[in-house]
């Protein structure tokens, strides 16, 4: 199975400021078709995930264009651009490539 | 609008069996590819199994801790997902979530709409 390994794994942030997560995989994402299959999800308090970015790169829709996703091959990168106060939740990212579809462990984003 | 509702969770004694369906409505559910995930309380999220749609076909998967036990389906005619549950155990125990996505040949990815979750207890 692909291992994904997030970092940090806390991550307290002030409004306004910027955020960044790393997510790491153990092989490669990335396909024959130029595609990266990596997604980025949010998980706010008390909810169902959510879906930020899929394929490495592609913001999904109505989420807002603070947040992007980059990254290639093994490296990926989820940034906010501005922190708001309701983007507190658990952010994870997701391989696609390669069943067992397997998550990383998870980024707590909180509010200072 | 696109809504996923999952039902038959419940508290259930080890070695039973559950069915969970996931209800689905606001878009073409053949198009689509369906999974099951869960959630043990104040853990990760876990996949459990993908069923491609009927048009792109294939096999069905399941994650290695379900395989021979958990047999997912899915009724087009009407939008619905299932997910058989035998021979649980106690490390079942999850909220368990569908999700529609779309699939390569190799997996399933691009999971766009979440239902709200069925609780399953396994506990004696």
């Amino acid at each position: 199975d692909i291992v994904m390994t997030q970092s940090p794994l806390s991550l307290p942030v002030t409004p306004g400021e910027p955020a960044s997560i790393s997510c790491r995989s153990s092989q490669s994402l990335l396909h024959s078709n130029g595609h990266n299959y990596l997604d980025w999800y949010v998980q706010k308090p008390g909810q169902s995930p959510q879906l930020l970015v899929y394929l490495a790169s592609h913001r999904a829709s109505r989420v807002p264009d603070r947040f992007s996703g980059s990254g290639s091959v093994t490296d990926f990168t989820l940034n906010i651009s501005r922190v708001e106060a309701e983007d507190l939740g658990i952010y994870y990212c997701m391989q696609g490539l390669q069943s067992p579809d397997t998550f990383g462990q998870g980024t707590k984003l909180e509010i200072k | 609008e696109v809504q996923l509702v999952e039902s038959g969770g419940g508290l259930v004694q080890p070695g039973r069996s559950l069915r969970l369906s996931c209800t689905t409505s606001g878009f073409n559910f053949g198009e689509y590819a369906m999974s099951w995930f869960r959630q043990a309380p104040g853990k990760g999220l876990e996949w459990v199994s993908f069923i491609r749609s009927t048009t792109f076909g294939g096999p069905m998967e399941y994650a290695a801790s379900v395989k021979g036990r958990f047999s997912i389906s899915r009724d087009d005619s009407n939008s619905i997902a299932y997910l058989q549950m035998n021979s649980l155990k106690t490390e079942d125990t999850a909220m368990y979530y569908c999700a529609r996505g779309y699939c390569s040949s190799t997996s399933c990815y691009r999971y766009q709409d979440w239902g709200q979750g069925t609780l399953v207890t396994v506990s004696s």
